[in-house]
């Protein structure tokens, strides 16, 4: 079945450590994208990618890394310098190809600190 | 600054009736809109859309409207049903810059 996989589903973290979200996708989509949610507010664009070893910065990028070395995968590490970690991670993908199309997304990650 | 908004938190209706969702964004280089559906814990699902040459979409149910001169869209859900209870996102594309933004989302109730 072609989709999109994030995992793990929950994630726990102390104080101080670096995390990995993963984020698979075999829909061969060209663009990927990495959204935060918090409580009672919207999806907030973190990072996202249109192409292989390309990613650009969303609206809430600091604390965060991502890499892009192949098509199918876009890692998201949260790193200690975030301030604010817990919450529930999504991840998305779409075509680029085709202008006008949706985003398909995962079925998120919660992180919570520990 | 929050280039898409929807202002309304939260919306109850009865079963039956219409639900009108409203979004407005201000970067008028958006060029196509989405809707989302989305419950707890999950990730969204998408509902409907439009590109910004047309004013109007329909699918079923789900009807979304585009101003393009007031930068508001709106979704329209005719009759409304207890299983349309949810959290609707509303979502705006730039195809310049792939930049995909959401909205606060509004919370959904349809009471039977």
């Amino acid at each position: 079945d072609g989709g999109i996989t994030q995992s793990p589903k929950y994630l726990f973290r102390k104080e101080g450590q670096n995390v990995t979200l993963s984020c698979e996708q075999n829909l061969n989509h060209d663009a990927m994208y990495w959204y935060r949610q918090d409580p009672g507010q919207g999806l907030r664009l973190i990072y996202y990618s249109q192409i292989v070893n390309d990613f650009q910065k969303g609206d809430i990028a600091e604390g965060y890394s991502v890499s892009r070395e192949k098509k199918e995968s876009f890692p998201l590490t949260v790193t200690s310098a975030q301030k604010n970690p817990t919450a529930f991670y999504l991840c998305a993908s779409s075509i680029i190809h085709k202008r006008y199309t949706e985003a398909f997304f995962g079925q998120g990650t919660r992180l919570t600190v520990v | 600054d929050q280039q898409v908004k929807q202002n309304s938190p939260s919306l109850s209706v009865q079963e039956g009736r219409i639900s009108i969702l409203n979004c407005d964004y201000t970067n008028s280089m958006f060029d196509y809109f989405l809707w989302y559906k989305k419950y707890p814990a999950e990730g969204p699902t998408f509902l409907i859309s439009i590109s910004s040459i047309k004013d109007k979409n329909e699918d079923g149910r789900f009807t979304v409207f585009l101003n393009k001169s007031a930068k508001h869209l709106s979704l329209h859900i005719v009759p409304s049903q207890p299983g349309d209870s949810a959290v609707y996102f509303c979502a705006a594309s730039d195809g310049n810059t792939g930049k995909l933004i959401f909205g606060q989302g509004t919370t959904l109730q349809v009471k039977p």
